[in-house]
């Protein structure tokens, strides 16, 4: 099972930041988070991953909470393609996707 | 880098026969991996390589599922007497090491009539 929480939806106005949550409070030291989105008919998308540092990279950045209990994925600048499914992701040797958030980017 | 690459992209078959997909992945990758994705629901884990050696299945993979990685390159999954219930995406990802990020291809969607 994915050991990953996240809302089934959200929405974003265009321009704006998208501010996707994620919860993994069973989380090991060990273990990084991936976020993923997946375009319909294509393949997942690999976007960023991290351990316990902040990351960024041109797609977006990856906020982790000290405790790593919690992460947030920010799109800064979310347009109408970045409409997805985004899949937050605990690596265990393997990705166990979950159900992910669906986000819709409104003009 | 031209990308993890499947084939064929689409297969229709009747049940009762045998598919076999390819898988092509990133070139130096010494992960492979498959995955089943179904309408609506997030891609399940099948089963995964390191090199040619298969180190893990899924309890989704049945008798009728085998995948083989013969010389660590390129990998094939093939499906014996197929059943409707295996129509799916059928997904090969690739990565370079236990952290790297899976590379996805775009998939081989299997309708079985």
């Amino acid at each position: 099972d994915a050991k990953t929480t996240q809302p089934p939806s959200m929405d974003c106005a265009e321009g704006r930041a998208a501010n996707l949550p994620c919860n993994h409070s069973t989380i090991s030291g060990n273990e990084y988070v991936y976020w993923y989105r997946q375009i319909h008919s294509q393949g997942p998308q690999y976007i960023i991953h991290g351990l316990k540092n902040n990351e960024t990279n041109e797609m977006a950045s990856l906020i982790i909470t000290e405790d790593r209990k919690s992460s947030t994925l920010i799109l800064p600048h979310a347009t109408l393609r970045d409409t997805a499914v985004y899949y937050c992701i605990v690596m265990e040797g393997k990705l166990i996707f979950g159900q992910g958030t669906t986000l819709q980017v409104k003009p | 880098d031209t990308g993890v690459s499947q084939n064929p992209r689409h297969k229709i078959t009747k049940r009762g026969q045998n598919v076999t997909f390819r898988c092509d992945p990133i070139s130096e990758h010494n992960r492979l991996y498959w995955y089943r994705q179904t309408l609506g629901q997030g891609p399940e884990f099948l089963t995964y390589f390191q090199n040619e050696a298969q180190l893990e299945k899924s309890r989704l993979l049945s008798d009728r599922f085998s995948a083989e990685r013969p010389k660590g390159s390129f990998s094939t999954l093939e499906i014996q007497r197929t059943e409707q219930g295996d129509s799916a995406m059928y997904l090969c990802a690739s990565s370079l090491g236990p952290h790297g990020p899976l590379h996805f291809g775009n998939g081989t969607r299997l309708t079985v009539t």
